[in-house]
């Protein structure tokens, strides 16, 4: 059983279009982490959630710690955006993530 | 300040060697998490250490080994390779194993 789920697994836009990634998560924790990796790059960290919203640029990252549910909005799209986001409990499982793909 | 680092970048062994992969967390973190990523998946947590003991560990079997030093690096070891080990690994610290940065990788092929 996954701990976590995110939705979509996969997602095209269009530059420009407001996008939401979704995760969802069954078991109780503290805090969560929004991560991004390029394909063939490393992994970086967007935002380390524990509660409310936290917003760096186009960014948006929101979380409620009681519906176990967080939120990335990304806002004004471009295709350097492109990327897997994914979204795991602080220190423990990943999922695949959500594979974005930002098209001219 | 440094970022996280991993040693080596590359490295290419043959089935049934033995790997040891190195990574030195930023100054001042002490928990050190080790993650495996297969080409198209996302990264598979394998340990966690914690002051120098291990915390956490993910469903690997018992070729995978690590462990923390004193000055907080970490060294994972992997025996008798197989070729399914070829992947990026991943190390991060962290403080206290919240907000967690991450190493660049090594990448290890297994032939």
């Amino acid at each position: 059983k996954n701990e976590v789920e995110q939705s979509p697994q996969n997602l095209t836009a269009q530059e420009g279009e407001f996008i939401t990634i979704n995760c969802s998560y069954s078991v109780g924790i503290s805090a969560l982490h929004w991560l991004q990796q390029h394909p063939g790059g490393g992994i970086v960290s967007l935002f380390m959630l524990s509660s409310g919203k936290k917003k760096h640029g186009r960014l948006i990252a929101t979380i409620n710690i009681q519906e176990k549910h967080s939120s990335l909005h990304i806002t004004a799209s471009h295709p350097r955006d492109s990327a897997v986001y994914i979204c795991p409990p602080s220190g423990m499982r990943f999922g695949a993530g959500t594979r974005l793909t930002v098209k001219p | 300040d440094a970022g996280v680092t991993q040693s080596p970048t590359h490295l290419i062994k043959t089935r049934g060697q033995q790997v040891t992969l190195r990574c030195s967390p930023i100054s001042g973190h002490k928990s050190v998490s080790w993650y495996q990523q297969v080409l198209g998946q996302g990264p598979q947590f394998i340990f966690q250490y914690y002051e120098k003991e291990e915390r956490g560990r993910g469903n690997f079997p018992d070729r995978f080994s690590a462990r923390q030093f004193p000055n907080y690096s970490s060294e994972l070891n992997v025996n008798a390779l197989l070729l399914g080990d070829s992947a990026l690994y991943l190390c991060a610290s962290s403080l206290r194993g919240l907000e967690q940065y991450f190493g660049p990788g090594t990448r290890l092929t297994v032939t």
